[in-house]
């Protein structure tokens, strides 16, 4: 069960769009769609962004989007704001059942 | 409306034993499974477990296998997460979350702090 990797850091402009890739394997990224990604702000809990590779929950702004390609998933966000800045996280389900966790990306708007 | 409150974290010493619950309540409690969801300091997010809506089925990460067990009450709509044998590398806090859908962690708590050190 290792981490899915996910690059440490990101930062962008106002404005710019960026994305954050997370690379797994084929017993998990690649198997399966069940591809989350959770935004998390300093001292709060997860907030779920994305879900199955590229569906937003309700109230999730449309300037975040989500793909898969092979082992490795993306989420995009569009139209950069001060309040996208936080760590992000994808997580994937598992040929063992079980689920894993990316280890995490800090995004700087700068 | 919907909410899930994490307790039972503290100072433990290694090779102790501690339980932490997670009080749910605004929905139907055994309609979902539930996941613990671990954070080291400083340090990114880890799955530890997760439970079906009635409890039948139970899955763990290979760094608490052993160790941890994941149980829930439906008739008191609280989970549990039973966390034996400490660690120093156990200290974190512990989230418990909603599985709303498969892998969608929709609901989340504040979390609980859990500290092993002699």
């Amino acid at each position: 069960q290792s981490a899915l990797t996910q690059p440490a850091s990101v930062s962008g402009s106002p404005g710019q769009s960026i994305t954050i890739s997370c690379t797994g394997t084929s017993s998990d990224v690649g198997g399966y769609y069940h591809v989350s990604w959770y935004q998390q702000h300093p001292g709060k809990a997860p907030k779920l962004m994305i879900y199955d590779v590229s569906n937003r929950p309700s109230g999730v702004s449309n300037r975040l989007s989500g793909s898969k390609s092979g082992n490795t998933a993306s989420l995009t966000i569009s139209g950069l704001q001060a309040e996208d800045e936080a760590d992000y996280y994808c997580s994937s389900y598992t040929s063992s059942s079980t689920w894993v966790f990316g280890g995490g990306t800090k995004l700087t708007v700068l | 409306q919907v909410q899930v409150v994490e307790s039972g974290g503290g100072v433990v010493q290694p090779g102790r034993s501690l339980r932490l619950s997670c009080a749910a309540s605004g929905f139907t409690f055994s309609s979902y499974s539930m996941h613990w969801v671990r954070q080291a300091p400083g340090k990114g997010l880890e799955w530890v477990a997760v439970i079906s809506n009635d409890g039948s089925n139970k899955y763990y990460a290979d760094s608490v296998k052993g160790r941890f067990t994941v149980s829930r009450d439906n008739s008191k709509n609280t989970l549990y997460l039973q966390m034996n044998s400490l660690r120093a590398e156990d200290t974190a806090v512990y989230y418990c979350a909603r599985e709303v859908r498969f892998g969608e962690l929709d609901f989340w708590g504040q979390g609980t702090l859990v500290t092993v050190s002699s």
